[in-house]
């Protein structure tokens, strides 16, 4: 297996434009998250899907966040419109079975925002 | 404050020596685990440990725990200059969110 795919690894982008971030997880994999790091407030849980469903979202920041998972080998988080503050760097990461079971994180997107 | 909090936050020490570090949580948790991030990627899965264990092994790494004391330790022997990176422990106590992890260095 191919492991977590992301898309795109950079991102550059200019404030106010809509940013869609996407992730491949592993097949077979039932549970989906995705993260933020930064250097100020490390890593975060934005949120995470089990069966495609999103259970908790509690950690996405704001109303410009948003997140989908059409099927179970599909997930993308857009961010509109997107602002200065919203640069980190986002990780999808996928397990299987049960929410506190081993993730396996992708390489990341690294998201600019000018 | 986060739970799951790693200590120290920075590890400095030549090759070949050891490297401690902990991760000490506030309630009981069933699993705690441990993960490696190389500067400029993802991170990886290293060991889980549950609660009804003290111990684990997975090649130059031990892991035990300590939940009468509600943490646990991450013992690298041997390092290598490869081992550079930030550690993260996670537990389900606290929904698996990550602290801020202990850098470490490994000198050749």
């Amino acid at each position: 297996d191919a492991g977590v795919i992301q898309s795109p690894r950079h991102e550059v982008t200019e404030m106010g434009q809509e940013v869609t971030l996407r992730c491949k997880p592993i097949s077979g994999h039932d549970y989906l998250f995705w993260y933020r790091q930064t250097m100020m407030r490390g890593l975060e849980l934005l949120i995470y899907f089990n069966n495609n469903v999103p259970i908790d979202d509690s950690g996405m920041p704001e109303d410009r966040f948003s997140a989908k998972m059409p099927n179970a080998s599909f997930s993308t988080l857009k961010i509109q419109p997107s602002e200065p503050r919203d640069s980190a760097v986002y990780f999808c990461a996928s397990s299987f079975g049960q929410r506190y079971n081993e993730q396996f994180f992708g390489p990341g997107t690294r998201l600019t925002v000018l | 404050s986060q739970q799951g909090e790693e200590d120290p936050q920075a590890l400095s020490i030549q090759e070949g020596e050891n490297a401690t570090m902990n991760c000490s949580y506030k309630t009981s948790i069933n699993n705690l685990q441990w993960y490696r991030q190389n500067s400029g990627r993802g991170l990886v899965h290293l060991i889980l440990i549950r609660s009804n264990e003290r111990e684990k092994h997975s090649g130059r790494l031990r892991v035990t725990l300590d939940t009468s004391k509600k943490s646990s330790s991450l013992l690298i022997t041997a390092s290598r200059a490869a081992d550079t990176a930030s550690y993260f422990c996670a537990t389900d106590e606290n929904d698996m969110r990550f602290g801020a992890g202990t850098r470490l260095t490994v000198k050749p």
